[in-house]
C-alpha cells in the first residue's frame, strides 16, 4: 500500500522554464510534507518543507504547494538550471509512536533539465 | 561540518557473517534514522533514535540490531542476513522537531 505516489517517473524541461513535480498522498493524518532532492550516490538531500496546515511554501527558486481536499502537492522550481537534474523525492510526516508514526517516501521523479 | 558521514561505502557479507554498519554526525542532532532503499524505491524507515534511545522500531527483523553508543554515532549490527537485504541503507540525522533531514551517502550492502 503505498500511501505516497509520484506518478511521473521522469520529466524533462528546457533550461530556464518551470519544473512541476506532483506527489499525491492517501492519509489525511499526515502534519509535514517534503521535498528531497537526490543525486546518484549520494543520499537524498532536503530541500523543503510544507506544515499540513499552510498551502504554500516558498524558498529562492522552489515553491511547493498543497492542496489538502485534493490531497496532492506539488513542487515547482523556477526557472530550472541543469543542476537540478536530479531524482526528487516527496516524503509525508506524521509524529507519534510506533505504528502510528510515519516519515513515508515518495517513488521519485527523475527530472532532467536540457541545456 | 554539516554532514552524516557513513562507513563504509560498500559491504559484501556472507550469510553467516557479523558486521555492522556506522554512522556519525557533529551537528548537534539528537535523532537519528536508519532506512534502507531497494533499487528503484524509495527510502524506507527502519530505526528512530531520539536522545540516544530507540523510539521507533519499523518491525524490522531481529537480524538487523540497531546501537546509539552516544549522540553523535549510530551502529547497524548484522547478522545472518538474507540475500533480499542487499539494498543501500542510509543513515539521516535531524534537530528533534525538525522533519528535513540530512542523510549520509549510504552504504550499499551486497549478501551473498
Amino acid at each position: 500500500d503505498q500511501q505516497v505516489k509520484q506518478n511521473s517517473p521522469s520529466l524533462s524541461v528546457q533550461e530556464g522554464r518551470i519544473s512541476i513535480l506532483n506527489c499525491d498522498y492517501t492519509n489525511s493524518m499526515f502534519d509535514y510534507f517534503l521535498w528531497y532532492k537526490k543525486y546518484p550516490a549520494e543520499g537524498p538531500t532536503f530541500l523543503i518543507s510544507i506544515s499540513s496546515i499552510k498551502d504554500k511554501n516558498e524558498d529562492g527558486r522552489f515553491t511547493v504547494f498543497l492542496n489538502k481536499s485534493a490531497k496532492h502537492l506539488s513542487l515547482h522550481i523556477v526557472p530550472s538550471q541543469p543542476g537540478d537534474s536530479a531524482v526528487y523525492f516527496c516524503a509525508a510526516y506524521r509524529g507519534g509512536t510506533s505504528g502510528t508514526y510515519k516519515y513515508i517516501f515518495g517513488t521519485g521523479t527523475r527530472l532532467k533539465v536540457l541545456a | 561540518d554539516t554532514e552524516v558521514t557513513q562507513t563504509p561505502k560498500h559491504l559484501v557479507m556472507g550469510m553467516t557473517n557479523k558486521k555492522s554498519l556506522k554512522c556519525e554526525q557533529h551537528m548537534g542532532h539528537r535523532a537519528m534514522y536508519w532506512y534502507k532503499q531497494k533499487a528503484k524505491k524509495p527510502p524506507e524507515l527502519m530505526f528512530v533514535y531520539s536522545y540516544e534511545k530507540l523510539s521507533i522500531n519499523e518491525s524490522v527483523p531481529s537480524r538487523f540490531s540497531p546501537e546509539c553508543p552516544n549522540s553523535s554515532l549510530l551502529n547497524l549490527h548484522l547478522h545472518a542476513l538474507q540475500p533480499e537485504d542487499s539494498a543501500l541503507y542510509l543513515c539521516a540525522s535531524s534537530q528533534t522537531g525538525n522533519y528535513g533531514y540530512t542523510f549520509g551517502s549510504g552504504t550499499r550492502l551486497t549478501v551473498v
